[in-house]
């Protein structure tokens, strides 16, 4: 089975600050794992996968095989990141998207 | 075509009643997928079709819950006999193929009453 963890339901930090979105997964063989936003009121979007490697509005995410790990970084936050944060695994032949619980993060001014 | 639109928004529906979800992706989608989400939780992954087949049914909560893609075009989602645990978000997603982005509908709030 395979399961995604988001071990934060919410995450405050101030803006200018480093930003740090856990997510751990449990999977038996190679998985693609993404993290989705949604911002209020919008609809969920992709932000980035890992095999792309890019960053995207300044976060980054490295894929740990050995942590089993993915999480999401952003060395400075910025107010426009307030947002929920999904982070998805896809594996298996079913190719839907197991997403985590997500985190709700708050930038403050 | 701006992406995958779903009808109607909102619902509210007696128990017992059925009702009938629309997802219309973007064109020239092959994939096409459903998932739910309740308060607190991700989105979880119910189904989905390559043009019109459909491909994953096992996720598919119960028996009273089903899908469509006549044409490989728009899909429906089904729910019979609706009971209140089966209120949530019910959001569609398409991608152009198996690897490629899934891109997500605004979604369709069902409360069932």
């Amino acid at each position: 089975a395979q399961r995604v963890t988001q071990p934060e339901k919410l995450l405050s930090v101030f803006k200018g600050a480093p930003v740090e979105l856990k997510c751990n997964y449990s999977y038996s063989g190679s998985p693609e794992l993404f993290w989705y936003v949604q911002y209020s009121r919008q609809r969920l979007q992709l932000l980035l996968r890992h095999i792309s490697r890019e960053s995207i509005k300044g976060f980054t995410a490295d894929l740990n095989k050995g942590e089993t790990s993915f999480h999401l970084k952003k060395p400075f936050a910025q107010e426009e990141d307030s947002a929920m944060y999904y982070c998805a695994l896809r594996g298996g032949g079913a190719d839907g998207l197991t997403f985590g619980k997500g985190t709700h993060l708050i930038i403050q001014p | 075509d701006t992406g995958v639109s779903q009808d109607p928004r909102h619902k509210i529906t007696k128990r017992g009643q059925n009702v009938t979800f629309r997802c219309d992706p973007i064109s020239e989608h092959n994939r096409l997928y459903w998932y739910r989400q309740t308060l607190g939780q991700g989105p979880e992954f119910l189904t989905y079709f390559q043009n019109e087949a459909q491909l994953e049914k096992s996720r598919l909560l119960s028996d009273r819950f089903s899908a469509e893609r006549p044409k490989g075009s728009f899909s429906t989602l089904e729910i019979q006999r609706t009971e209140q645990g089966d209120s949530a978000m019910y959001l569609c997603a398409s991608s152009l193929d198996s690897k490629e982005t899934q891109y997500f509908g605004p979604g369709t709030r069902l409360l069932v009453l």
